[in-house]
């Protein structure tokens, strides 16, 4: 089976920088994925990493260590329109390419 | 990108009836859907996998004949919860798989709000 442990919400103010971190176990790794989701809304592809290191787009990051089992998602000159809940998900390494996801990191974003 | 178009948005429907969301991808191919379902606050729990011209594979406890699923051409894929109950209110969403090219992630439909009264 596979599980995600990440941090269920995190509060930062407005500029500042963030990093939310996701820890995986799984029966083997096909890639860590991030997706937003505000609201009301469907989630929204932002970053994955196959390999170990750091995947830069923009004002987002995302990092990856596969000898820990870990990775992070940076958001840098945080802003109000990024309060939003965030999933790391991996995929399932079987070929059925049935995701799962974590339970999600609740950004709250003050002025 | 890749997009797929969920209908509808929102729906509110009697207890005991039943509805039908459906999910179309709209410039690519979708072989394999796969439906989720939502509760406020929570993350995406996945509910079914649709193949194009096959049987869906439900997960562990979900009821596949009150949860029907049809995948009848490579574009289109339906969810019909049949008989609903206020316990099957919930946020529904719909996924598909973007090929590499379209960044190794899956592309998500706007999502169907169900409210049953």
């Amino acid at each position: 089976g596979q599980s995600l442990e990440q941090p269920s919400e995190v509060t930062a103010v407005e500029g500042a920088i963030v990093q939310i971190n996701c820890t995986y176990q799984t029966s083997g790794f096909y890639g860590l994925s991030w997706y937003q989701q505000h609201d009301g809304g469907a989630p929204t592809f932002l970053s994955y990493n196959g390999l170990d290191g750091l995947e830069e787009t923009g004002r987002f990051s995302s990092f990856l260590s596969r000898s820990d089992s870990y990775g992070y998602l940076l958001l840098q000159e945080l802003q109000m329109k990024d309060s939003a809940s965030y999933f790391c998900a991996v995929r399932d390494p079987g070929g059925s390419y049935i995701p799962t996801f974590g339970r999600g990191t609740s950004l709250i974003v003050h002025p | 990108g890749a997009v797929v178009s969920q209908h509808p948005s929102r729906v509110i429907c009697k207890s005991g009836t039943s509805v039908k969301i459906e999910c179309r991808s709209l410039d690519f191919q979708a072989t394999t859907m796969f439906w989720y379902r939502q509760f406020p606050k929570k993350s995406l729990m996945l509910m079914a996998t649709s193949n194009e011209g096959s049987k869906a594979t439900y997960e562990q406890g979900v009821e596949k004949d009150k949860f029907l699923i049809n995948h009848a051409s490579l574009t289109l894929s339906t969810l019909t919860v049949t008989s609903a109950h206020p316990e099957d209110s919930s946020f529904y969403i719909c996924s598909a798989r973007v090929t590499p090219g379209g960044g190794y992630g899956y592309t998500f439909g706007s999502g169907t709000r169900l409210t049953v009264v």
